[in-house]
């Protein structure tokens, strides 16, 4: 079946540090990756998605790389801000047929201090 | 251009009960997909409607059911409701659907069973 691994958080970073937060995959076809962010009393918003391998995906500073050699989607970003401090997930959609259905990771917190 | 609107935002309800939620997509989409998220079992994928019929469904009981309509708002309903069913209710929808396809959210119904 499919499936998505993330980090444990929460992840506590200063203003300005770099953040990295690690998605490994397993998925019987050739799958779309998707970052999303929840803040606190919202739904899901997408933060930067890639449909093949190599692809880049990036947004408001944030970044991922879809790695098919090593099944992963890690996201980065440069330098954080106290407003990214929120929940994180990776997901993932095969393309076996025209159906959408993302399975998601368990969610990575990041809380950014001053 | 209006998100995808979720009602209610929050409902109460006791246990043998049941409930409809309504969820309105983006003009134009076509594609309205459900998902339950929990602290225990993070995001789970409930079923997924495109044109009036449920294209995908999840590993879900009976009693959770939807259904779209003409103008592709949907709903969902949940019959003889149970403690375990206390979650947040997303939506989500996108143009066609399809894997490659991101999926837009609301802020999701959070659903208390006493």
């Amino acid at each position: 079946g499919n499936s998505v691994t993330q980090m444990e958080g929460p992840v506590t970073l200063s203003e300005e540090a770099f953040l990295t937060i690690n998605c490994t995959y397993t998925a019987t076809g050739y799958p779309s990756l998707f970052w999303y962010v929840q803040y606190p009393g919202e739904g899901l918003q997408l933060l930067l998605k890639a449909t093949k391998a190599d692809d880049k995906g990036s947004n408001k500073g944030f970044e991922a790389t879809y790695r098919k050699e090593t099944t992963s989607f890690h996201l980065e970003k440069g330098s954080v801000q106290v407003s990214d401090s929120a929940v994180y997930f990776c997901a993932l959609s095969v393309a076996t047929s025209t159906a959408s259905k993302l399975t998601f990771g368990t969610g990575t917190r990041l809380q950014v201090t001053l | 251009k209006a998100g995808v609107t979720q009602t209610p935002r929050y409902l109460i309800k006791t246990r043998g009960q049941q409930v409809t939620l309504s969820c309105s997509p983006i003009s134009g989409h076509r594609s309205v997909s459900w998902y339950q998220q929990t602290p225990g079992q993070g995001l789970q994928f409930l079923f997924e409607y495109f044109s009036e019929t449920q294209r995908n469904k999840g590993n879900f009981p009976g009693r959770f059911s939807g259904r779209q309509f003409s103008n592709s708002r949907s709903e969902m309903n949940v019959s003889t409701l149970e403690l375990g069913d206390s979650a947040l209710y997303l939506c989500a929808s996108s143009r066609e659907g399809g894997s490659n396809q991101p999926q837009h959210f609301g802020d999701g119904t959070r659903l208390s069973i006493l």
